[in-house]
């Protein structure tokens, strides 16, 4: 099965810009997140959805990130205004549910100037 | 926040012999899974353990979970220069919460 795909790949912005990442998650998952992973930390979970619905965005900095999924299926994160601390990869992952072992695409390194 | 904290930051050994990381948490949880991240990828799932279990194999993978001490351990038995990665632990407090992830123990294994 194909895995998760994410673009870009990369991205360097200015401070104060903003920036969208896009995820396709695995045919038929339900589930999809997206996690912020600074350097050398774990990843922090900013927003789940659970087909177009949010379950959590508990910790996703509502003035500055919005997400959508629409349909349930692709989703995407943007960033408005960029901060330098959010330098960071951002994950996007998909399970067939809640409770299901997640799987990971490769992620969208940002770069803040 | 994150809520549990593997246990060495990092590891170098060398290629053949085990390697065992540790993870321990803070408060009781409904189970706990181990992922590994190779440099520049996303995360891969490995095993997971649910707390009424106390220890489960995969390959040559083997996790253990005391829920009295809160800790668990990932052994890699037999390692090879491709297990070079980081590693980490991840817990769900309850069934329908959010998994946290530790901060992750970085493997290296020298030829």
């Amino acid at each position: 099965e194909a895995g998760v795909a994410q673009s870009p790949r990369y991205k360097i912005i200015e401070k104060r810009q903003s920036v969208a990442f896009w995820c396709n998650p695995i045919s038929g998952h339900a589930t999809l997140y997206w996690y912020q992973q600074i350097l050398g930390q774990g990843p922090k979970l900013l927003i789940q959805f659970q087909n177009n619905g949010v379950v959590d965005d508990s910790q996703l900095p509502k003035d500055r990130f919005s997400a959508e999924r629409l349909k349930g299926v692709d989703s995407t994160l943007k960033i408005q205004p960029a901060k330098l601390e959010d330098s960071a990869v951002y994950l996007c992952a998909s399970s067939t549910g809640q409770n299901q072992p997640q799987h990971f695409g490769d992620g969208t390194r940002l770069s803040i100037l | 926040s994150q809520q549990g904290e593997e246990d060495p930051q990092a590891l170098s050994i060398q290629e053949g012999e085990n390697a065992t990381m540790n993870c321990s948490y803070k408060t009781s949880i409904n189970n706990l899974q181990w992922y590994r991240q190779n440099s520049g990828r996303g995360l891969v799932h490995l095993i997971l353990i649910r707390s009424n279990e106390r220890e489960k194999h995969s390959g040559r993978l083997r996790v253990t979970l005391d829920t009295s001490k809160k800790s668990s351990s990932l052994l890699i038995t037999a390692s090879r220069a491709a297990d070079t990665a980081s590693y980490f632990c991840a817990q769900r407090k309850n069934r329908d919460d959010k998994i946290i992830f530790g901060k992750g123990t970085r493997l290296h294994i020298l030829p």
